[in-house]
């Protein structure tokens, strides 16, 4: 199975700043890297598709990038409703999808 | 808009069988990818299974010898069976869609406690 990663695993921000979260594959998935955001007592919710494709509704803030192993979530401009879980998820090879640990992101 | 919804017992002995029942509403099963997530403090987000749109089905290795995932077109829902179950499989159980190679869609989740 493909083991995904996640840095930091907890953040602390404040409002309008620039957020980055980190994704490692354990093996080569070109772009098949998913984003999800996870409030407390929600489900998951899919940010970011395709690496760096925006689902329908997300806020431009939102940006993703990377292939192969290494991939990233950009925030910029944190707004008050990111506060979040952020967990991202591969389909390279799967079944079994693999997510991610996931990187909680706190008001500081 | 399509919305899942799973329901089932909240509570399983250990030994018994977990069974969960997801509904879906805006698509046809006949036409999209159907999974089972769980979600542990400890393991995070795991995959179960899931059944295709022409009632295929894939099983995550760790769960393949308890799991079972069975689809019911008729009332557009599709089932969980995780048997043998110990205090180790307590979790929110969430039933999604996949389309292509992502979920865009998840049900609201179903918290499952394994005990006696």
């Amino acid at each position: 199975d493909i083991q995904m990663t996640q840095s930091p695993s907890s953040l602390s921000a404040s409002v309008g700043d620039t957020v980055t979260i980190t994704c490692r594959a354990s093996q080569n998935i070109a772009t098949y890297l998913n984003w999800y955001q996870q409030k407390p007592g929600k489900a998951p919710k899919l940010l970011i598709y395709a690496t760096s494709s925006l689902q329908t509704g997300v806020p431009s803030r939102f940006s993703g990038s990377g292939s192969g192993t290494d991939f990233t979530l950009t925030i910029s401009g944190l707004q008050l409703e990111d506060f979040a879980t952020y967990y991202c998820q591969q389909s390279y090879r799967a079944p079994p999808l693999t997510f991610g640990p996931g990187t909680k992101v706190n008001i500081k | 808009q399509v919305q899942l919804q799973e329901s089932g017992p909240g509570l399983v002995k250990p030994s018994e069988t977990l069974s969960l029942i997801c509904a879906v509403s805006g698509d046809s099963l006949s036409s999209s990818n159907w999974h089972w997530i769980r979600q542990t403090p400890g393991k995070g987000l795991e995959w179960i299974g899931n059944i295709s749109s022409s009632g295929g089905t894939n099983y995550n290795p760790s769960l393949k010898s308890r799991v079972s995932i069975s689809m019911d077109t008729s009332n557009n829902q599709f089932s969980l069976a995780l048997t043998s179950v110990t205090p180790a499989d307590t979790a929110i159980y969430y039933c999604a869609r996949l389309i292509l190679w992502w979920i865009d869609s998840w049900g609201q989740g179903t918290l499952v406690t394994v005990s006696s």
